[in-house]
């Protein structure tokens, strides 16, 4: 069965230094979202990205944030210039549809630490 | 906009008795509801989601959850808990107002004691 990967499964990061998370999304799935998880925290929504471009975007997913998506199967997310509340878990996740039925499949997280 | 209340941050049930993990929504019109499972370094998976086909939605693993329009509520349950049901257990909103984006509950942890 199709699934979404992420590399690394964990980061660890001094504060102030650049961290590009990767994803590889399922192959024939047309969006693509990154979602964080701070420790004790509820799942957040940071970023859609559709047709090459975001198509929306949180309140947290600042200057410091870029997506991309480099080739046809990579989806990247990059912090800039990571801070300490930066540290979390990061879910990428892929659907086929765009309607607000459509299931997202997540991948397994990238686990950032900044230090 | 649309969100999720989980009202149980932990529950604990003996295996082979029932599970009911419960789950307020908030929505202006009827909303796409989903519940999605998380087992330790495992990415989240996706156990049922309620699209206005049908009240009643069953899921993978034996879970299903009802849609109560009266109540706002979409409660998942299982007749009888396995070890492996162990997991956290998200309940979630596709929100139109940032592109069907997910809204996630801040989630129950489900631990199933012998």
């Amino acid at each position: 069965e199709p699934e979404v990967t992420q590399t690394p499964s964990h980061q660890v990061t001094q504060m102030g230094q650049e961290v590009i998370l990767r994803c590889v999304p399922i192959s024939n799935h047309l969006y693509f979202y990154w979602y964080r998880q701070i420790l004790g925290q509820k799942v957040e929504f940071l970023v859609s990205f559709y047709n090459n471009e975001i198509s929306e975007k949180s309140e947290i997913f600042d200057d410091q944030f870029s997506v991309e998506r480099p080739d046809g199967s990579n989806f990247t997310l990059k912090i800039r210039s990571t801070k300490l509340e930066d540290s979390a878990m990061y879910f990428c996740a892929s659907k086929n549809g765009g309607g607000r039925q459509e299931t997202q499949y997540f991948g397994p997280g990238t686990r950032l630490l900044v230090l | 906009a649309q969100s999720v209340t989980q009202l149980d941050s932990h529950v604990s049930v003996s295996e082979g008795t029932p599970v009911l993990l419960r789950c307020n929504y908030s929505s202006s019109y009827s909303p796409s509801l989903f519940w999605y499972v998380q087992h330790p370094n495992k990415g989240l998976q996706l156990l049922l989601k309620y699209t206005s086909a049908a009240t009643l939605v069953k899921g993978i693993n034996g879970f299903e959850a009802e849609f109560k329009k009266s109540e706002t509520s979409f409660h998942l349950t299982k007749p009888s808990a396995h070890m492996s049901d162990a997991a956290e257990y998200f309940c979630v909103v596709s929100d139109p107002n940032s592109g069907y984006a997910l809204n996630f509950g801040k989630g129950t942890s489900l631990l199933v004691t012998p």
